[in-house]
């Protein structure tokens, strides 16, 4: 079956940690995206990769970085710079169809980040 | 960019029909997007109308589109208790190739 894979589904962080989230996709999707949703509150985009070795800065990029090493891989690093990490983290990918507009995007199951 | 716009909140009874409401800003958007969330879960695609057409139908869902004033709506029929969720619109940002996504409509079904 083909999907996106996040893990853990919980993380925990303490103070001055980096914690790695993954996201795996066998969908053969050229693109990849990482959002931030906060109790109440839609989606924010952190980063995204429209293709490999190549990622760019969303609307909240500050205190996360990321890599986009493999296709199927789109890790994202929360570090100790992000100051108020508490919140859950969606991955997404989608097919790249700039010509017919239509990609929509297919999401993981998301990872629930608190700070101990 | 693109902004989305949603109401918050909408409560029915279990029976009667849900009508969600979403505004954009970019008029170049070609594909427009439904997606529900349970809690604690991720995103899943709904259904999606192209910009040329006015109506989608898909079993109990029904989206309307009106371009003019950029204006999208999600009509669900017969609603059921399993249609509580958050349902977002999301909209192309045709600048960067990414979705913009509205902050969610909490549709809460009474029984």
């Amino acid at each position: 079956d083909g999907g996106i894979t996040q893990s853990p589904k919980y993380l925990f962080r303490k103070e001055g940690q980096n914690v790695t989230l993954s996201c795996e996709q066998n969908l053969n999707h050229d693109a990849m995206y990482w959002y931030r949703q906060d109790p109440g509150q839609g989606l924010r985009l952190i980063y995204y990769s429209q293709i490999v070795n190549d990622f760019q800065k969303g609307d909240i990029a500050e205190g996360y970085s990321v890599s986009r090493e493999k296709k199927e891989s789109f890790p994202l690093t929360v570090t100790s710079a992000q100051k108020n990490p508490t919140a859950f983290y969606l991955c997404a990918s989608s097919i790249d169809r700039p010509r017919t507009g239509n990609q929509p995007q297919h999401f993981g199951d998301g990872t629930r980040l608190s700070i101990l | 960019g693109e902004d989305v716009e949603q109401s918050l909140f909408l409560s029915v009874r279990e029976g009667d029909s849900s009508v969600i409401n979403c505004t954009y800003t970019d008029s170049s958007s070609t594909y427009l997007y439904w997606y529900k969330q349970e809690p604690g879960a991720g995103l899943q695609l709904l259904t999606y109308i192209f910009s040329n057409m006015d109506m989608k139908q898909d079993q109990r869902l029904t989206v309307l589109l009106n371009k003019k004033d950029k204006h999208l709506s999600l009509r669900i029929a017969d609603t059921q208790t399993g249609d509580s969720a958050i349902y977002f619109c999301a909209a192309p940002d045709t600048g960067r190739r990414a979705l913009t996504f509205g902050s969610g409509t909490r549709l809460q079904v009474q029984p």
